[in-house]
């Protein structure tokens, strides 16, 4: 397809596990986040990727997450030793530029740590 | 950081009313986005806005960008009931901006009476 296509759709892991969450943004899209949300609330921005740049790493809320991007395409979040409160949707975005274009999103990874 | 101010936080209607909801900030945007999410989904881009005063219709909804660049709103006329979900404005500070990434608003929850 044509969209932001996250995988797996649904991870149940048991706590201390690691996990590898993956983005493939659309094609040629240069920028690409990705942001947390617990159930109806908002989205918690994580990290922003944009060409070469350093990444934007600002919301990665603990040592424990990280994010790479290879090739300025697919990108992977790793969870390490995830914790109960790691639970959440995490979404990705990706943009064609990073200026005056609008992200398009996936339809999440729903993470449930047990 | 920035800060995007998204209000109201929940709204009530009943079928057929008009819906407005708006985003503010104490510094200025170059892009107003607006996005409405469905249960289980990533959201989905509305309208997008480039240019200070626009004013952009899609159907029922109708966004406009602040003449000051501060502040956003969206309005849905009659609503229905597929127009439940959560709606996110987002925007983006200028390219001159130390942080230029697109920022989102806490969202506002539509909800229709029965």
């Amino acid at each position: 397809g044509a969209g932001v296509s996250q995988s797996p759709s649904n991870k149940v892991t048991e706590k201390g596990k690691d996990v590898e969450l993956r983005c493939d943004p659309i094609s040629g899209h240069t920028a690409l986040y990705w942001y947390r949300q617990s159930l109806g609330q908002g989205l918690e921005f994580l990290i922003y990727f944009q060409g070469n740049s350093a990444p934007d790493k600002s919301g990665l809320p603990s040592d424990r997450f990280s994010a790479e991007r290879t090739g300025g395409s697919v990108s992977t979040l790793t969870i390490q030793r995830t914790q109960q409160e790691d639970s959440a949707v995490y979404l990705c975005a990706s943009s064609f530029g990073p200026y005056n274009s609008p992200l398009h999103f996936g339809n999440g990874t729903r993470l449930t740590v047990t | 950081g920035q800060q995007l101010n998204q209000s109201p936080q929940s709204m009530f209607i009943q079928e057929g009313e008009d819906v407005s909801m708006n985003c503010t900030s104490s510094s200025i945007f170059n892009t107003w986005l607006w996005y409405k999410q469905d249960p289980g989904e990533g959201p989905v881009l509305l309208i997008a806005l480039y240019k200070a005063g626009e004013l952009t219709s899609n159907g029922r909804l109708t966004a406009q960008f602040g003449i000051t660049r501060k502040d956003s709103f969206l309005n849905i006329s009659a609503s229905i009931p597929s127009d439940v979900g959560i709606y996110f404005c987002a925007g983006q500070p200028p390219r001159m901006n130390r942080d230029d990434k697109i920022i989102f608003g806490k969202g506002t929850r539509l909800h229709i009476l029965p």
